[in-house]
């Protein structure tokens, strides 16, 4: 079936190295939405993209669409201990009006 | 606080009672959804209403599950006859538009079946 993944499940970095998390769907998508989501919280809304080949910048962040509209990728350069969280990619498959969302990606960052 | 909001935050139920859960979204949004979040996975889709209107239900909800958006205000989920596997972190969340705007989070009701 249609279908959002991400990999890594899980990454462990020490503060200051970079992460990387990479999404990937079963079908192209008018656009992706990228959110935050703290130990013991909620989604929180990070940032969408729309076009073929975006890239969009957020401080440390820096988020990217794929030329064919079918993934996309999260970077965070000089990780700190507020990244920790698990970030997730979702996206409408097909013709839904709905968010399907990947498993995420959980980031632990050591001091 | 103007976001949306959930109650109750925690429902410990016995397995096979009947539970109901609200969300309030944000007032001026008029789509609202509904997902479920398991421990390691993201939301998963349940429903989503556009105003008063139930537009889609996943295929993966039950017909023990119902909800209702009564004058497209707030919503409430109700699970008749819980079952274990029914415990999981229901979530609501609204937007202004469909799936081309972003979505506000509630707190989540955490739902355990015992």
């Amino acid at each position: 079936g249609q279908q959002v993944m991400q990999i890594p499940q899980y990454q462990h970095v020490q503060e200051g190295e970079d992460f990387t998390t990479y999404c990937n769907s079963s079908t192209t998508l008018s656009n992706i939405q990228w959110y935050k989501q703290r130990p013991g919280g909620h989604p929180v809304f990070l940032i969408q993209l729309v076009k073929s080949g975006e890239v969009k910048k957020q401080k440390r962040l820096t988020f990217q669409f794929g030329e064919a509209k079918k993934n996309s990728s999260l970077h965070i350069t000089a990780t700190q201990t507020t990244d920790v969280g698990t970030y997730f990619c979702a996206g409408p498959l097909g013709s839904a009006r709905q968010l399907t969302f990947g498993s995420g990606t959980q980031l632990t960052v050591l001091p | 606080d103007t976001g949306v909001s959930q109650d109750p935050r925690h429902k410990i139920t016995k397995r096979g009672q009947n539970v109901t859960f609200r969300c309030d979204p944000i007032s001026e949004h008029n789509r609202l959804y509904w997902y479920r979040q398991t421990l390691g996975q993201g939301p998963e889709f349940l429903t989503y209403f556009q105003n008063e209107a139930q537009l889609e239900k996943s295929r993966l909800l039950s017909d023990r599950f119902s909800a209702e958006r009564p004058k497209g205000s707030f919503s409430t989920l109700e699970i008749q006859r819980t079952e274990q596997g029914d415990s999981a972190m229901y979530l609501c969340a609204s937007s202004l538009d469909g799936s081309l705007t972003e979505a506000f989070f509630g707190q989540g009701t955490r739902l355990t079946v015992v």
